[in-house]
């Protein structure tokens, strides 16, 4: 079955720490890899998304992802956190033949402390 | 653009009454997804569309819920009767299938059955 999978349930860094939140997915087609944000309150909001060509792809707000094929993964990192990085990170992957139907992981809610 | 509008933003209803929500997508998308975040069961694709026709209805719970796309710009999700493990925040999201690949979700609407 598809699924995807997120390593951390909750993180915990102090501003200036580093991020990586990791996701791995099942399958080994084609797919299109996505990670959304959601701040306390609000609706999900897309960070960045991998559709092919170089493997690490950069979005907003400072943060990248790498996709390794051979792992079945779509890391996601920032080198420095601030205290409204705070949220809920979602990685979402779309296997082929979705009609843009996407797979979420549980999601990993990062808190960031001053 | 005004992006996916739900309504309304706030529900809260005695159990066994019929809740309806709604949805309009972004003008010119073609899929159209309703979600259900919990706690307990994080986010959850309940149904969706593309073209206005229903492609997958799995994650619907059970015959309570049902949901319409009348047309290429209005949506709803129904619930009847309500009862008060329904509550949960449901977000609807569109995207442009065969263009793009990522989803736009709307604000959402929290339930809260009584």
């Amino acid at each position: 079955a598809q699924s995807v999978s997120q390593h951390n349930h909750h993180v915990i860094l102090s501003e200036a720490a580093s991020l990586e939140l990791g996701c791995n997915y099942s399958y080994g087609g084609t797919v299109n890899l996505f990670w959304y944000v959601q701040y306390p309150g609000q609706h999900l909001q897309l960070l960045l998304k991998y559709f092919s060509g170089d493997p690490l792809v950069k979005g907003i707000k400072g943060f990248e992802a790498e996709f390794i094929k051979s792992k079945f993964s779509f890391n996601l990192r920032k080198p420095s956190v601030q205290w409204s990085d705070t949220a809920e990170y979602f990685c979402a992957v779309e296997f082929s033949g979705g009609y843009n139907k996407l797979i979420f992981g549980a999601g990993t809610r990062l808190a960031v402390h001053p | 653009d005004a992006g996916v509008i739900q309504s309304p933003r706030h529900e809260v209803t005695e159990m066994g009454q019929e809740v309806t929500l709604r949805c309009k997508p972004i003008s010119g998308h073609n899929s159209l997804f309703w979600y259900r975040q919990t706690m307990m069961r994080g986010l959850e694709l309940l149904i969706y569309f593309n073209n206005n026709v229903p492609i997958d209805d799995s994650g619907m719970p059970e015959d309570r819920f049902s949901a319409k796309m009348p047309n290429a710009s209005f949506s709803t999700l129904k619930i009847q009767p309500s009862e008060p493990r329904d509550s949960a925040v449901y977000f609807c999201a569109s995207s442009l299938f065969g263009q793009s690949y990522e989803q736009y979700f709307g604000p959402g609407t929290r339930l809260t059955v009584t």
